[in-house]
């Protein structure tokens, strides 16, 4: 199975700063038809998870562009800019890639 | 919009099954791949499998072959997930998925006697 690990564990963030999660695979995520297959995910208190990023670096409809991810095909980093409250939450990887599915660990984001 | 709505919550006696269904509306149910997702108190995410409505081909976590079944009734555009011999590791949120983006409410399963 492939193994995604995120860092840091948590996170505390000044509203207005940035905010930086790392995930890295295990595995090259990058499928044979050149998409690489890495998706973000907020899980807000007492949500479902929600949708940030697909295929690495496309932004999920109605998401703020604070958001943004970057990457190589096992290093990837999820970034935010101006946090607002309303960004505190879990953040999770995942990967589509090949059965089974797998997620990090997640990454606690606070506010300051 | 596409919706899923998840059954409520259940508290189940250990050895017994659950049952829970996931009703999807807003798309063509038989177009899409249903996963399924588990997530234990304050733990991360477990893909579980993942069944196509309009054949009924499913694919599945080695981990979760012998406990999770995976079922559709395309009559009424709703996908069911069983659990059988149920333990305290199964106490967990389970959620519904069609692809990544949309996710049902989640339902909490308590296994105690």
């Amino acid at each position: 199975d492939i193994v995604l690990t995120q860092a840091p564990l948590s996170v505390s963030v000044t509203p207005g700063e940035s905010a930086s999660i790392s995930c890295r695979s295990s595995k090259s995520l990058l499928s044979s038809k050149g998409i690489t297959s890495l998706y973000w995910y907020l899980q807000r208190p007492g949500k479902s998870p929600q949708l940030l990023i697909y295929q690495m670096s496309n932004l999920a409809s109605g998401v703020p562009d604070r958001f943004s991810s970057s990457g190589s095909e096992t290093d990837f980093t999820l970034k935010i800019s101006k946090v607002e409250t309303e960004d505190v939450g879990v953040y999770y990887c995942g990967h589509r890639l090949e059965y089974p599915l797998t997620f990090g660990s997640g990454t606690k984001l606070e506010i300051k | 919009q596409v919706k899923l709505l998840q059954s409520g919550a259940a508290l189940v006696k250990p050895g017994a099954s659950v049952k829970m269904s996931c009703k999807a509306s807003g798309y063509t149910f038989t177009d899409y791949w249903v996963s399924w997702v588990k997530q234990s108190h304050g733990k991360s995410l477990e893909w579980i499998g993942e069944i196509y409505p309009n054949s009924g081909a499913t694919n599945f976590n080695e981990k979760f072959k012998g406990k999770a079944t995976l079922t559709v009734d395309k009559s009424t555009s709703t996908a069911y997930m069983e659990l059988s011999r149920l333990t305290s590791e199964d106490s967990a949120i389970y959620y519904c998925t069609r692809g990544a983006l949309c996710w049902g409410q989640g339902v909490m399963v308590t296994v105690s006697s």
